[in-house]
């Protein structure tokens, strides 16, 4: 099993452009959600999905927009890209049977000039 | 929402010593986690604690759900150990509310 994967791995993006992340995961995971984590901060949650077809909104939503369109994917969308987005970005997933354990993908690194 | 507090904050060693973090948090959880993120950026999972003890290998944790804090014990510290360990814990609001609250992390460095 792969587990969490996260694409692309690095990014640099111009103010204004768009781009989207892509989380997989091969566990069969209920749940799926996305992070930011900043400098000397711990992580804080952007979307989350509890099932296929569902998003909600996390901690800090405002600039991004999610789908979940097949249950293995989650996708993390900004479409007008800011430098205050420069972050680097987690993807995870859980299951209630596992109570809720969370399994993180390798962060994708965005730069935002 | 929930506040998640680690100590200290940053923790030196010289390798084979053995350290204790602390995570303190302010309501009842249902899942407590401890990671590692290593100096590639990885968070590793390390534990599984919402109460109890457990044990793997040099780390253990324990979990007072009651008192509301978390240990986490390293022994016999390794340089391969150097990084920052995030407690992050899951509110429990009467359901699964799925969200984790990170703290702000301990950065421990071991020294050879």
């Amino acid at each position: 099993n792969a587990g969490v994967t996260q694409t692309p791995k690095f990014r640099v993006l111009k103010t204004g452009q768009s781009m989207t992340l892509l989380c997989a995961q091969d566990m069969n995971h209920e749940y799926m959600y996305w992070y930011r984590q900043d400098p000397g901060m711990g992580l804080r949650l952007i979307h989350y999905s509890v099932g296929e077809g569902t998003t909600a909104k996390g901690e800090v939503p405002d600039g991004y927009n999610v789908s979940r369109l097949k249950k293995q994917n989650f996708l993390l969308g900004l479409e007008s890209a800011a430098p205050s987005q420069t972050s680097v970005y987690f993807c995870a997933s859980s299951d209630w049977t596992g109570g809720n354990e969370q399994y993180f993908g390798p962060g994708t690194r965005l730069t935002v000039t | 929402g929930i506040q998640v507090e680690q100590s200290p904050p940053d923790l030196i060693l010289q390798e084979g010593a053995n350290s204790t973090l602390r995570c303190n948090f302010s309501d009842s959880v249902n899942n407590l986690q401890w990671f590692h993120q290593n100096p590639w950026g990885q968070l590793i999972n390390l534990f599984y604690i919402p109460s109890g003890t457990k044990q793997n290998g040099r780390l253990s944790a324990t979990t007072v759900a009651t008192e509301r804090y978390s240990l986490l014990y390293i022994s016999s510290s390794q340089t391969t150990d150097s990084g920052v360990y995030f407690c992050a814990v899951e509110r429990n609001s009467g359901g699964s509310n799925y969200k984790l609250t990170f703290g702000k992390g301990t950065l421990l460095t071991v020294n050879p």
